[in-house]
């Protein structure tokens, strides 16, 4: 089965910063990768799908992008209501696995 | 908007079954391809099942492949997970969840879930 990985598994920035998050294929999944918000006692909320489509209603800060079998989420200015854990999850074929996650705090 | 709503979890010794629910306010399930994801208590999401709209092609976890079967009736608008040889490691909260027409493998929509909690 492909793994999909995250980094950083946590990080702490500052209000207005530009946050990015990557998520790695084993092999390759075209685009049939997508990225969810969850907040703490909330299920999870797509962001982003298709590696890079905003999903209806998102804002216009979260964008995704994709090389190879590397993938990007960047918040371009990071504000409080952003923090969550954010997971990428590949959709290309079964298993439709979800990364670990990764932990975006504010400093 | 969709809601999804859950049942049928609950305490069940290793071993047991359980045979979860999930049901919808309107159409939607009849109308979409369908997965459970589950969240054991501090950990992130772990896709565990997926039917689309025809029972056509139905997917699982290995985690719980040849235990857990996926089905549904679309007549009755629901969604159903058979969850047998229940193990210790399946304890989480299991939630139904739809996807979108450009992407019905996501997970868009999701139910509150039904807590599961194997346990002797």
């Amino acid at each position: 089965d492909i793994q999909m990985t995250q980094s950083p598994s946590s990080l702490s920035a500052s209000v207005g910063d530009r946050v990015t998050i990557t998520c790695r294929a084993s092999q390759g999944i075209n685009n049939y990768l997508a990225w969810y918000q969850q907040k703490p006692g909330k299920v999870p909320k797509v962001l982003i799908y298709a590696a890079s489509t905003l999903q209806s209603g998102v804002p216009f800060r979260f964008s995704g992008s994709k090389s190879g079998t590397e993938f990007t989420l960047t918040i371009s200015s990071l504000q409080p209501e952003d923090v969550a854990t954010y997971y990428c999850q590949k959709y290309n074929s079964a298993p439709f696995t979800f990364g670990p996650g990764t932990k975006v705090e504010i400093k | 908007e969709v809601q999804l709503v859950e049942s049928g979890g609950g305490l069940v010794q290793p071993g047991g079954s359980l045979r979860l629910s999930c049901t919808a306010s309107e159409s939607t399930i009849s109308s979409s391809s369908m997965n459970w994801v589950r969240q054991a208590p501090g950990k992130g999401p772990e896709w565990v099942s997926y039917i689309d709209r025809g029972s056509a092609a139905i997917y699982y976890a290995d985690s719980v492949k040849g235990r857990f079967t996926i089905s549904r009736d679309n007549a009755r608008n629901s969604l159903f997970l058979q969850m047998n040889s229940l193990r210790v490691e399946d304890t989480a909260v299991y939630h139904c969840t739809s996807g979108i027409p450009a992407a019905p493998r996501l997970s868009d929509s999701w139910g509150q879930g039904t807590p599961v909690t194997v346990s002797s």
